[in-house]
Protein backbone atom coordinates (compact mmCIF):
# COMPACT_ATOMS: atom_id res chain seq x y z
CA UNK A 1 0.00 0.00 0.00
CA UNK A 2 1.89 3.28 -1.46
CA UNK A 3 1.20 6.50 -0.19
CA UNK A 4 -0.24 9.12 -2.25
CA UNK A 5 1.78 11.31 -3.66
CA UNK A 6 1.91 15.41 -2.94
CA UNK A 7 4.72 18.01 -3.59
CA UNK A 8 6.54 18.56 -0.41
CA UNK A 9 5.58 22.26 -0.16
CA UNK A 10 3.75 25.09 -1.85
CA UNK A 11 3.26 28.88 -1.70
CA UNK A 12 1.62 31.57 -2.50
CA UNK A 13 0.73 35.19 -1.72
CA UNK A 14 -2.14 36.81 0.03
CA UNK A 15 -5.38 36.98 -2.33
CA UNK A 16 -3.85 34.17 -4.46
CA UNK A 17 -5.33 30.41 -5.35
CA UNK A 18 -3.20 27.93 -4.92
CA UNK A 19 -3.57 23.87 -5.85
CA UNK A 20 -2.08 21.48 -4.55
CA UNK A 21 -2.11 17.90 -6.50
CA UNK A 22 -2.63 14.11 -4.67
CA UNK A 23 -1.34 11.55 -7.49
CA UNK A 24 -2.49 8.01 -6.44
CA UNK A 25 -3.57 5.16 -8.43
CA UNK A 26 -6.11 3.35 -9.96
CA UNK A 27 -6.49 0.93 -6.95
CA UNK A 28 -7.01 4.00 -4.23
CA UNK A 29 -7.97 7.33 -5.90
CA UNK A 30 -8.45 6.07 -9.33
CA UNK A 31 -11.54 4.10 -8.61
CA UNK A 32 -13.54 5.69 -5.42
CA UNK A 33 -14.81 9.30 -5.07
CA UNK A 34 -13.67 9.18 -1.50
CA UNK A 35 -10.80 11.51 -1.18
CA UNK A 36 -10.33 13.72 1.74
CA UNK A 37 -8.50 16.10 2.39
CA UNK A 38 -7.25 17.68 6.03
CA UNK A 39 -5.19 20.59 7.15
CA UNK A 40 -2.63 20.64 10.48
CA UNK A 41 -1.31 23.59 11.97
CA UNK A 42 1.61 23.03 14.11
CA UNK A 43 1.16 20.95 17.32
CA UNK A 44 -2.21 20.40 16.26
CA UNK A 45 -4.85 18.02 15.36
CA UNK A 46 -5.31 17.86 11.14
CA UNK A 47 -8.63 19.07 10.45
CA UNK A 48 -11.08 17.81 7.73
CA UNK A 49 -11.38 20.26 4.76
CA UNK A 50 -13.14 18.23 2.05
CA UNK A 51 -14.59 14.53 2.19
CA UNK A 52 -16.18 12.84 -0.75
CA UNK A 53 -13.38 14.62 -2.92
CA UNK A 54 -15.50 17.62 -3.15
CA UNK A 55 -17.53 18.38 -0.25
CA UNK A 56 -17.11 20.82 2.34
CA UNK A 57 -17.97 20.03 6.00
CA UNK A 58 -20.18 22.26 8.07
CA UNK A 59 -17.98 25.24 8.96
CA UNK A 60 -15.15 25.30 6.53
CA UNK A 61 -14.56 28.43 4.56
CA UNK A 62 -15.85 28.23 0.55
CA UNK A 63 -12.32 29.03 -0.28
CA UNK A 64 -11.31 25.48 0.14
CA UNK A 65 -12.02 23.01 -2.93
CA UNK A 66 -11.55 19.73 -4.27
CA UNK A 67 -12.01 17.82 -7.04
CA UNK A 68 -10.09 15.34 -8.85
CA UNK A 69 -9.20 13.70 -12.30
CA UNK A 70 -8.47 9.94 -13.04
CA UNK A 71 -5.80 8.96 -10.32
CA UNK A 72 -5.12 12.69 -8.94
CA UNK A 73 -6.86 14.10 -6.96
CA UNK A 74 -6.26 18.43 -5.90
CA UNK A 75 -6.75 20.57 -3.21
CA UNK A 76 -7.64 24.33 -4.44
CA UNK A 77 -7.37 27.19 -1.95
CA UNK A 78 -8.62 30.39 -3.19
CA UNK A 79 -8.04 33.78 -1.60
CA UNK A 80 -5.24 32.93 0.20
CA UNK A 81 -4.74 33.83 3.41
CA UNK A 82 -1.80 34.16 6.70
CA UNK A 83 -4.11 31.91 8.36
CA UNK A 84 -4.03 28.91 5.66
CA UNK A 85 -0.51 28.47 5.98
CA UNK A 86 -0.39 24.55 7.22
CA UNK A 87 0.35 21.49 6.48
CA UNK A 88 -1.97 19.84 3.88
CA UNK A 89 -2.49 15.53 3.80
CA UNK A 90 -4.51 13.78 1.30
CA UNK A 91 -6.05 10.96 1.90
CA UNK A 92 -7.80 8.13 -0.22
CA UNK A 93 -10.06 4.82 0.28
CA UNK A 94 -8.07 1.90 -0.98
CA UNK A 95 -10.72 -0.79 -0.69
CA UNK A 96 -11.65 -3.55 1.85
CA UNK A 97 -11.73 -0.95 3.90
CA UNK A 98 -8.25 0.42 4.32
CA UNK A 99 -7.46 3.99 4.08
CA UNK A 100 -3.84 6.10 2.66
CA UNK A 101 -2.62 9.40 3.16
CA UNK A 102 -0.85 11.27 1.16
CA UNK A 103 3.01 12.27 2.45
CA UNK A 104 2.15 15.67 3.37
CA UNK A 105 2.69 19.23 1.74
CA UNK A 106 3.59 22.20 3.30
CA UNK A 107 1.80 25.26 2.25
CA UNK A 108 3.73 28.96 2.84
CA UNK A 109 1.92 31.87 2.33
CA UNK A 110 4.56 34.58 1.13
CA UNK B 1 -19.92 17.46 22.17
CA UNK B 2 -17.81 14.15 20.93
CA UNK B 3 -14.61 13.76 22.81
CA UNK B 4 -12.22 11.03 21.90
CA UNK B 5 -9.28 10.59 24.49
CA UNK B 6 -6.21 8.47 23.89
CA UNK B 7 -4.76 6.92 26.96
CA UNK B 8 -1.72 4.73 27.82
CA UNK B 9 1.96 4.64 28.73
CA UNK B 10 3.98 7.11 26.61
CA UNK B 11 7.03 4.94 26.90
CA UNK B 12 7.64 1.84 25.58
CA UNK B 13 10.62 -0.78 24.95
CA UNK B 14 12.00 -1.95 22.02
CA UNK B 15 10.35 -5.37 21.40
CA UNK B 16 7.99 -4.92 24.04
CA UNK B 17 3.65 -4.23 22.67
CA UNK B 18 2.10 -0.77 22.82
CA UNK B 19 -1.14 -0.64 24.10
CA UNK B 20 -3.75 2.45 24.18
CA UNK B 21 -7.28 2.76 24.73
CA UNK B 22 -9.63 5.56 23.11
CA UNK B 23 -12.62 6.53 24.96
CA UNK B 24 -15.19 8.00 22.90
CA UNK B 25 -17.62 10.53 25.29
CA UNK B 26 -20.47 12.78 24.15
CA UNK B 27 -21.61 9.85 21.72
CA UNK B 28 -22.10 6.41 21.52
CA UNK B 29 -19.08 3.57 19.77
CA UNK B 30 -22.24 1.59 18.96
CA UNK B 31 -22.90 3.32 15.73
CA UNK B 32 -23.92 1.95 12.25
CA UNK B 33 -22.84 4.89 10.28
CA UNK B 34 -19.01 5.33 11.96
CA UNK B 35 -15.72 3.52 11.96
CA UNK B 36 -13.40 4.38 14.55
CA UNK B 37 -9.31 4.02 13.77
CA UNK B 38 -5.86 4.57 14.82
CA UNK B 39 -3.71 7.40 12.92
CA UNK B 40 -0.37 8.08 13.80
CA UNK B 41 2.50 10.43 13.21
CA UNK B 42 6.07 10.00 13.35
CA UNK B 43 7.81 13.67 14.54
CA UNK B 44 7.94 15.70 11.66
CA UNK B 45 6.72 13.23 9.43
CA UNK B 46 3.53 12.36 7.58
CA UNK B 47 0.17 10.59 8.50
CA UNK B 48 0.28 6.95 8.41
CA UNK B 49 -3.67 4.91 8.94
CA UNK B 50 -3.00 1.85 11.29
CA UNK B 51 -6.54 0.50 11.12
CA UNK B 52 -9.73 0.88 11.93
CA UNK B 53 -12.69 -1.21 13.59
CA UNK B 54 -16.73 -1.17 13.16
CA UNK B 55 -18.92 -1.62 16.41
CA UNK B 56 -19.55 -4.86 15.83
CA UNK B 57 -15.52 -6.15 16.16
CA UNK B 58 -15.01 -6.26 12.21
CA UNK B 59 -11.59 -4.72 12.21
CA UNK B 60 -9.61 -3.32 9.24
CA UNK B 61 -5.48 -2.65 8.89
CA UNK B 62 -2.92 -0.76 7.17
CA UNK B 63 -1.31 -4.03 5.21
CA UNK B 64 2.28 -2.88 6.20
CA UNK B 65 1.26 -3.27 9.97
CA UNK B 66 -1.40 -5.76 9.74
CA UNK B 67 1.05 -8.81 11.52
CA UNK B 68 1.74 -6.68 14.33
CA UNK B 69 -1.50 -4.24 14.81
CA UNK B 70 -4.62 -5.63 16.76
CA UNK B 71 -7.57 -3.48 17.36
CA UNK B 72 -10.60 -4.14 19.73
CA UNK B 73 -13.98 -2.56 20.60
CA UNK B 74 -15.53 -2.72 23.52
CA UNK B 75 -18.85 -1.03 23.48
CA UNK B 76 -20.17 -1.53 26.98
CA UNK B 77 -17.55 0.62 28.01
CA UNK B 78 -17.66 2.82 24.60
CA UNK B 79 -13.80 2.33 24.04
CA UNK B 80 -11.68 1.13 21.45
CA UNK B 81 -8.29 -0.18 22.15
CA UNK B 82 -5.20 -0.51 20.01
CA UNK B 83 -2.39 -3.14 20.66
CA UNK B 84 1.22 -3.20 18.51
CA UNK B 85 3.49 -5.66 19.07
CA UNK B 86 7.35 -5.84 18.34
CA UNK B 87 7.62 -2.39 18.48
CA UNK B 88 10.95 -0.38 17.15
CA UNK B 89 12.10 3.26 17.79
CA UNK B 90 10.51 3.63 14.21
CA UNK B 91 6.77 2.85 15.89
CA UNK B 92 7.82 6.51 17.52
CA UNK B 93 4.85 8.67 17.02
CA UNK B 94 1.84 10.62 18.03
CA UNK B 95 -1.18 8.10 17.96
CA UNK B 96 -4.34 9.77 16.81
CA UNK B 97 -7.64 8.02 18.17
CA UNK B 98 -9.77 8.89 15.16
CA UNK B 99 -13.58 8.18 14.09
CA UNK B 100 -14.08 7.72 9.94
CA UNK B 101 -17.75 7.60 8.35
CA UNK B 102 -18.75 5.00 6.60
CA UNK B 103 -17.87 4.00 3.74
CA UNK B 104 -14.89 5.45 4.80
CA UNK B 105 -12.05 8.14 3.92
CA UNK B 106 -13.72 10.90 6.12
CA UNK B 107 -12.02 11.13 9.34
CA UNK B 108 -14.33 13.82 11.08
CA UNK B 109 -13.31 13.80 14.56
CA UNK B 110 -9.48 13.16 16.27
CA UNK B 111 -8.38 12.56 19.99
CA UNK B 112 -5.82 15.08 20.87
CA UNK B 113 -2.89 11.95 20.32
CA UNK B 114 -0.51 11.11 22.65
CA UNK B 115 3.37 10.43 21.99
CA UNK B 116 4.52 7.08 22.45
CA UNK B 117 7.88 6.87 22.58
CA UNK B 118 9.97 3.71 21.85
CA UNK B 119 13.30 3.44 24.17
CA UNK B 120 15.22 1.32 26.33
Amino acid sequence: QSALTQPASVSGSPGQSITISCAGASSNVGSYNLVSWYQQHPGKVPKLMIYEVGKRPSGVSNRFSGSKSGNTASLTISGLQAEDEADYYCCSYAGTNTLVFGGGTKLTVL
Amino acid sequence: QLQLQESGPRLVKPSETLSLTCTVSGGSISTTNYYWGWIRQPPGKGLEWIGSIYYSGRSYYNPSLKSRVTISVDTSKNQCSLRLNSVTAADTAVYYCARDAVPGGSVDYWGQGTLVTVSS
